[in-house]
């Protein structure tokens, strides 16, 4: 599949403060770029999404960024909680083909 | 509930025994997809149906067996596993040509003794 760099592996945070995850994409025809968030013992569920006819979304304290010249986006969480603690994965996809590309995921653990 | 439903949610079996996990979802997706997810490894893509025809194998050992009788039913057929197999196999759907999002289930956490 199509390659997706994501970083950092793992984030510590203290509550309150802000999170960034960054992931880089291979293919410059892709036009869909989703955030997942997986807790213990569940699937990952979308939290996130943006087109490339966007350059930022924003939903409560969750936001997600997107610089198509650099092929990168970024999931910025703000105000950060106890249960923001999980794993995140970046994906990307469209252009010629349906199937989504996944990052390796990012262990968020929130201080409290 | 995100409105796909994996059954069972744990498994233990043998290496020698055979056992079926069923995926269900009542989203009017069209296309569904089996991963495999191992502590401290990315996704792994297994298998893909669009409109109940398979697109993709990604190099799946035979000792895994998909089967979609429908575009809301996918199944993954287990025989002869390793303990290497066990992990959280994790069942999706989309909207094939949409150029959107998965939809997840909870997984199957699979322990193979």
């Amino acid at each position: 599949g199509e390659n997706v760099e994501q970083h950092p592996s793992t984030l510590s945070v203290q509550e309150g403060d802000s999170a960034v995850i960054k992931c880089t994409y291979s293919d410059s025809a892709s036009n869909y770029f989703p955030w997942y968030k997986q807790e213990l013992g569940k699937g990952p569920q979308l939290i996130i999404d943006i087109r490339s006819n966007v350059g930022e979304k924003k939903d409560q304290r969750i936001a997600v960024t997107l610089n198509k010249t650099a092929k990168h986006f970024s999931l910025h969480i703000t105000e950060t909680q106890p249960e923001d603690s999980a794993v995140y994965f970046c994906a990307f996809g469209g252009g010629n083909d349906y199937k989504l590309s996944f990052g390796a995921g990012t262990t968020v653990t929130v201080r409290a | 509930e995100t409105g796909v439903t994996q059954t069972p949610r744990h498994l233990v079996m043998g290496m020698t025994n055979k056992k079926s996990l069923k995926c269900e979802q009542h989203l009017g997706h069209n296309a569904m997809y089996w991963y495999k997810q191992s502590a401290k490894k990315p996704l792994e893509l297994m298998f893909v149906y669009n409109f109940k025809e398979q697109t993709e194998n990604n190099s799946v050992p035979s000792r895994f067996s998909p089967e979609c009788p429908n575009s809301s039913h996918l199944f993954l057929h287990l025989h002869t596993l390793q303990p290497e197999d066990s992990a959280l196999y994790l069942c999706a759907s989309s909207q094939a040509g949409a150029s959107g999002g998965y939809t997840f289930g909870s997984g199957t956490r699979l322990t193979v003794v």
